[in-house]
C-alpha cells in the first residue's frame, strides 16, 4: 500500500492557477477513476474538494477542478485566492484493502 | 448538515488496547460507509479503516490488519475503532468520515488524539 506522490510544496500569486499532481500505480489511480481531493487547513479537519476524478461536491468552488491521465491525476485551483493556502491531498481507490492518500502539498499563495 | 463527533482518545502504553467511537448526526447513518482515517501531527493522512453501510464489508489497511477492528451500531448512530497491540507508531489524529461512496470521505469529524507512550 504505497502512498501516492505529490510535490511537497506549490505556490502562486493571487488570481493565478496552480496544478497539483498525484502520481500513483496502475494498481490505483491507473485502474479507478476514484480519485478524491481534500483541502486541510492548519488545525482544523481535512474537507473534501473532489471525487471521482473531476465530481465537485456541492459548495465547493468552481475554481477546484480535477483530471486524470494514466497513473497520475491532477488538481487545479484557478483564480488563488489567499484563503486557499492550506495542505491538498490526494487519494485513490487501490481494491480491498487499499485507499492510498498522497504524501500532501503546502500551498503558498504568495 | 452532517455531524461526526469522535471520542476515546487519549494516553496509553504500548501494547495496550483502545476504543474510539464516532457519533453521527445529521445524516441517514444505516445508508452510509464510515471510514477512519488517522494523521500524526504535522504529518500526511493515512486510511486506516471502512465499513459498509450494514456492516457486511470491513477493510483494514495491512498496518493494522489484526489489531484494530471497525464495527458500528446503526441502531445508535456510531461507529467504533477497537485498537489492541498500539504501538508508538499508532500515535495520531483520528478521524472519522462519512460517505455514500466506498473511496471517498465526504463529512469528516474533528478527531481524536490517540498517544501511545509508556
Amino acid at each position: 500500500q504505497s502512498a501516492l506522490t505529490q510535490p511537497a510544496s506549490v505556490s502562486g500569486s493571487p488570481g493565478q492557477s496552480v496544478t497539483i499532481s498525484c502520481t500513483g500505480s496502475s494498481s490505483d489511480v491507473g485502474t479507478y477513476n476514484y480519485v478524491s481531493w481534500y483541502q486541510q487547513h492548519p488545525g482544523k479537519a481535512p474537507q473534501l474538494l473532489i471525487f471521482d476524478v473531476n465530481k465537485r461536491p456541492s459548495g465547493v468552488s468552481s475554481r477546484f477542478s480535477g483530471s486524470k491521465s494514466g497513473n497520475t491525476a491532477s488538481l487545479t485551483i484557478s483564480g488563488l485566492q489567499a484563503e486557499d493556502e492550506a495542505d491538498y491531498y490526494c487519494c485513490s481507490y487501490g481494491g480491498s484493502s487499499s485507499l492510498p492518500f498522497g504524501g500532501g502539498t503546502k500551498l503558498t499563495v504568495l | 448538515e452532517a455531524q461526526l463527533v469522535e471520542s476515546g482518545g487519549g494516553l496509553v502504553q504500548p501494547g495496550g488496547s483502545l476504543r474510539l467511537s464516532c457519533a453521527a448526526s445529521g445524516f441517514t447513518f444505516s445508508s452510509y460507509w464510515m471510514h477512519w482515517v488517522r494523521q500524526v501531527p504535522g504529518k500526511g493522512l493515512v486510511w486506516v479503516s471502512r465499513i459498509n453501510s450494514d456492516g457486511t464489508i470491513r477493510n483494514n489497511a495491512d498496518s493494522v490488519k489484526g489489531r484494530f477492528t471497525i464495527s458500528r451500531d446503526n441502531a445508535k448512530n456510531t461507529v467504533y475503532l477497537q485498537m489492541s497491540s498500539l504501538g508508538v507508531d499508532d500515535t495520531a489524529v483520528y478521524y472519522c468520515a462519512a460517505s455514500l461512496h466506498i473511496a471517498v470521505a465526504y463529512d469528516w469529524g474533528q478527531g481524536t488524539l490517540v498517544t501511545v507512550s509508556s
